[in-house]
């Protein structure tokens, strides 16, 4: 079966432009994750979605936000980009099994 | 002080050799445990995913949880080079906040052939 797919994989913006990455989870999986990941600070938790709804939030600033679609499909959105947020993002599906990783998408501010 | 502190290594060890991977949390209320494995410029791959205290065993892999030290630990039997990877502990705290999982640092692994 297919996995989490994350796309772009790479992508480079310059500060204070805005993205916008998106996930699509395992089929039939209804809890989307969002992590970032750094050298320094290691996985850290974004933000997770069930159902269209934002369920849990982590410790970053209002720059970072997301929205679920109806399919389940996410995307997280970072307006203002500062050269701090260059890291990996990864989202994770949520089923029976665990949690389900995509392979990320790699941003990098210059 | 972190919520799951793990030991970033790196770890090397030769191919054939029992590795032994360990973390330490803080928080009693975290009851289910996992354990990650990450190649470079790939997503975590979920390898163990435990509930409370004892063991658990899956082919070369043991995940042990001990409840009362707040310690997990991941066993590696018969080493391979295709080991060579970051491992990950991550946990949460159940209801509530199933979707937030804590991730140790990561310990980097290499199996020398």
């Amino acid at each position: 079966k297919a996995g989490v797919t994350q796309t772009p994989r790479y992508l480079i913006k310059t500060r204070g432009q805005q993205v916008t990455l998106s996930c699509s989870p395992i089929s039939g999986h209804r809890s989307v994750s969002w992590y970032q990941q750094t050298p320094g600070q290691g996985l850290q938790f974004l933000f997770e979605y069930f159902s269209e709804t934002q369920r849990n939030k982590g410790n970053f600033p209002g720059r970072f936000s997301g929205r679920q679609f109806s399919n389940s499909r996410s995307e997280m959105n970072v307006s203002t980009l500062e050269l701090g947020d260059s890291a990996l993002y990864l989202c994770a599906s949520r089923g029976l099994g665990g949690y389900t990783f995509g392979s990320g998408t790699r941003l990098t501010v210059v | 002080q972190k919520e799951v502190e793990q030991d970033p290594g790196p770890l090397s060890v030769p191919e054939g050799a029992i590795v032994s991977l360990n973390c330490t949390y803080s928080n009693s209320a975290f009851q289910y445990f996992m354990w990650y494995r990450q190649y470079s410029r790939k997503g975590p791959e979920l390898l163990m995913y435990t509930y409370s205290s004892g063991n658990k065993e899956d082919g070369r892999f043991t995940a042990q949880v001990d409840k009362s030290s707040k310690y997990i630990s991941l066993f590696i039997r018969d080493s391979q080079p295709s080991d060579s990877a970051t491992y990950l502990c991550a946990t949460h705290g159940g209801s509530g906040n199933t979707g937030k999982l804590i991730f140790g640092q990561g310990t980097t692994l290499q199996v020398k052939p």
